[in-house]
């Protein structure tokens, strides 16, 4: 089964406009990741940030963390028309927590961004 | 950029036949994950290996399908035999541990006919 779940499962947007993609997960984990994956190509590691961590930023992209809800959530400002692709969250689950993987995937959010 | 290679991009293949696809993690990665894309079940992980030593690979069928990290330049993943239900894109993804992300290859996609 998978440990993330994102929301919305589909995202339509005007450039310029901003997305917000969420995402929760159900056992303690090391970090989380967002990943973008482009329509018949690999994923692309957007941005990680640590159980100890509540907030980060990258370019357009900022990620929040609140591990007492078990939650995080993928910002990207000023969205582009290239920015059209599904995001998926991954969690990073210690090894010893028994039936939790590392590096499990949510469903994923698939992002339209309309020119 | 570094990448992870993988071979083949696709493959069509006869149901009943061995399937291997290969995959080159980046120089120096300790990690490497094989994962299975479907549009029913999204991604699921099907191997797991640190330094080469499978860690996990509970996600993966055990009678049909095989992982070996033979060397730290190359790991395989092998159906035999493949069946059209292992039809699907398989994608490589190496790291290293404390990690930083993971990086994927682009993929095989296998079709099972």
């Amino acid at each position: 089964s998978q440990q993330g779940e994102e929301d919305p499962q589909a995202l339509s947007i005007q450039e310029g406009e901003n997305a917000t993609m969420n995402c929760s997960y159900k056992t303690s984990i090391n970090n989380l990741q967002w990943y973008r994956q482009n329509s018949g190509r690999g994923l692309v590691h957007l941005i990680l940030i640590r159980s100890n961590e509540r907030e980060k930023h990258s370019g357009r992209l900022r990620v929040t963390l609140d591990t007492s809800k078990k939650s995080s959530s993928l910002l990207i400002t000023a969205s582009r028309a290239a920015d059209t692709a599904s995001y998926f969250c991954a969690t990073d689950a210690p090894f010893s927590s028994g039936s939790a993987r590392q590096l499990t995937f949510g469903s994923g959010t698939q992002l339209t961004v309309l020119p | 950029d570094a990448r992870v290679t993988q071979t083949p991009r696709h493959k069509v293949t006869e149901m009943g036949q061995e399937v291997t696809m290969r995959c080159q993690p980046i120089l120096g990665h300790n990690t490497v994950f094989w994962y299975r894309q479907t549009m029913m079940q999204g991604l699921e992980l099907l191997a797991y290996f640190r330094n080469r030593a499978p860690l996990d690979d509970s996600g993966m069928p055990k009678d049909r399908f095989s992982a070996e990290m033979p060397d730290a330049t190359l790991a395989t993943l092998k159906i035999q035999p493949s069946e059209p239900r292992d039809s699907a894109v398989y994608f490589c993804a190496s790291g290293l541990v404390p990690i930083y992300g993971y990086t994927f290859g682009s993929g095989t996609r296998l079709t099972v006919v």
